[in-house]
């Protein structure tokens, strides 16, 4: 059973500096991996995709990167500003050819972000 | 905004109540979500619709019975539920299955007194 490990649990930085988030999953039999944002009050945002064959994808200030044969993958925040501060999931989904149910998201706990002005 | 809207978005039931969660996506995908989000959990897939037809349910209890009407609505029906059933219950959709992206609708959080 696929299972996503999400380290820290919190962080809290200050505004302007460089992060990184983590991300483990277990069984590197993995389509995709995917990194979502959550706002409180609002449904999750999809930052960023990976799919398998690929290292790493990167969207302005944001770039993920993927090692499946280690299985993790990080997502890093440049410049880091407040309007960053929510909470990031991590996704993985499983390999296509896994029958039933190989559309199926599991998700991490995910790493509550707060950058202080 | 998501184009993926759930009503209530707050929901206080007793354990004895019937009441029901409401999903509506206006972006004419064919496969819709419901996701379960309890505190010091991760996301949990409950139910996956597809063209109207439950394809997926991922081991959740009778006491939630969803209902796809048509492929832009999705509802879940509760009765007699558990205080542990008090989370947040997302809604998603995507244009088929299987989907490299899902639209999240802000959630509904239930609470079970």
């Amino acid at each position: 059973k696929q299972e996503v490990t999400q380290i820290p649990a919190a962080l809290s930085v200050p505004e302007g500096e460089n992060l990184v988030l983590n991300c483990s999953f277990t069984d590197s039999a993995i389509y995709n991996l995917q990194w979502f944002r959550q706002d409180p009050g609002k449904g999750l945002t999809s930052l960023l995709l990976i799919q398998s064959s690929q290292r790493e994808q990167t969207s302005g200030r944001l770039n993920a990167s993927l090692d499946k044969s280690s299985g993790r993958s990080t997502l890093y925040i440049a410049a880091s500003q407040p309007g960053d501060s929510a909470t990031y999931l991590c996704a993985v989904r499983r390999r296509r050819d896994s029958g039933a149910g190989s559309y199926q998201l599991t998700f991490g706990k995910g790493t509550k972000l707060s950058v202080i002005p | 905004e998501t184009g993926v809207t759930q009503t209530p978005r707050h929901l206080v039931m007793g354990m004895t109540n019937k009441k029901s969660l409401k999903c509506e996506q206006h972006l004419g995908h064919n496969a819709m979500y419901w996701y379960k989000q309890s505190a010091k959990k991760p996301l949990e897939l409950m139910f996956v619709y597809s063209l109207e037809e439950r394809v997926e349910n991922n081991s959740v209890p009778s006491r939630f019975s969803p209902e796809c009407p048509n492929s832009s609505h999705l509802f879940l029906h509760l009765h007699t539920l558990q205080p542990e059933d008090s989370a947040l219950y997302l809604c998603a959709s995507s244009q088929d299955l299987p989907a490299d992206t899902q639209y999240f609708g802000p959630g509904t959080r239930l609470t079970v007194l």
